[in-house]
């Protein structure tokens, strides 16, 4: 079955590394995401990665997927106070049609 | 670079009155999606459409309908509304919906509140 699941809270302080975790059921998921979204605000997709990668880097932002476990990572590097937010980690449910199964969503508070 | 425009972005309907909500995509992207976020829920998929044809449906009421029109923006129709159906409403757009269509891009939202 299609699940996606985060841990609900992660509080760091600012300029420490934030690493933000996800567990997915579907292991022919071709495409996993993370998409940030901010108080009342839509949601903005930070970063993917394709099912044959292992790790991709983007900035501040790495992200690691361990397919054997189906478990996803997003790492934020030096993080700041605009980067409080909750992270929603997605799958792309099979089927070819590319609807996003989402995470219950990480909120993200960092502090001075 | 152009965005996922929504609108309206604010709407309060009262019980059993009809909503409408519009989604237009990205420049030259074929493929529209529609998800609800309840408060404090994950975002949930509704339906697709690709090309102006339905490519996907999700846990969409039978009261809601939607479609896709020929310039490729989106209407999402909603009946005899009810007070769970406050929510966020995205719409989201990719170029492509199969395995090419990798990126999918979210609007701001539209914000219903059913009184």
């Amino acid at each position: 079955g299609e699940d996606v699941e985060q841990s609900l809270f992660l509080s760091v302080r600012e300029g420490d590394s934030s690493v933000i975790n996800c567990t997915y059921t579907d292991s022919s998921s071709t495409y996993l995401y993370w998409y940030k979204q901010e108080p009342g605000a839509g949601l903005q997709l930070l970063t993917y990665i394709f099912s044959n990668m292992d790790m991709k880097q983007d900035q501040r932002l790495t992200v690691l997927l361990n397919k054997k476990d189906k478990h996803l990572s997003l790492r934020i590097a030096d993080t700041q106070t605009g980067d409080s937010a909750i992270y929603f980690c997605a799958e792309r449910a099979p089927g070819g049609y590319n609807k996003l199964i989402f995470g219950a969503g990480t909120r993200l508070a960092v502090h001075p | 670079a152009a965005g996922v425009i929504q609108s309206p972005r604010h709407l309060i309907k009262e019980k059993r009155e009809t909503a409408t909500l519009k989604c237009y995509p990205i420049p030259r992207h074929d493929t529209v999606y529609w998800y609800q976020q309840g408060p404090g829920q994950d975002p949930q998929f509704l339906i697709s459409f690709y090309e102006k044809m339905q490519s996907d449906k999700g846990s969409i009421p039978d009261r809601f309908s939607a479609q896709q029109f020929s310039d490729y923006h989106s209407e999402l129709n909603m009946s005899s509304l009810e007070l769970g159906d406050s929510a966020l409403y995205f719409c989201a757009s990719s170029s492509g919906p199969g395995l090419a269509g990798g990126e999918q891009y979210f609007g701001p939202g539209t914000r219903l509140t059913v009184t």
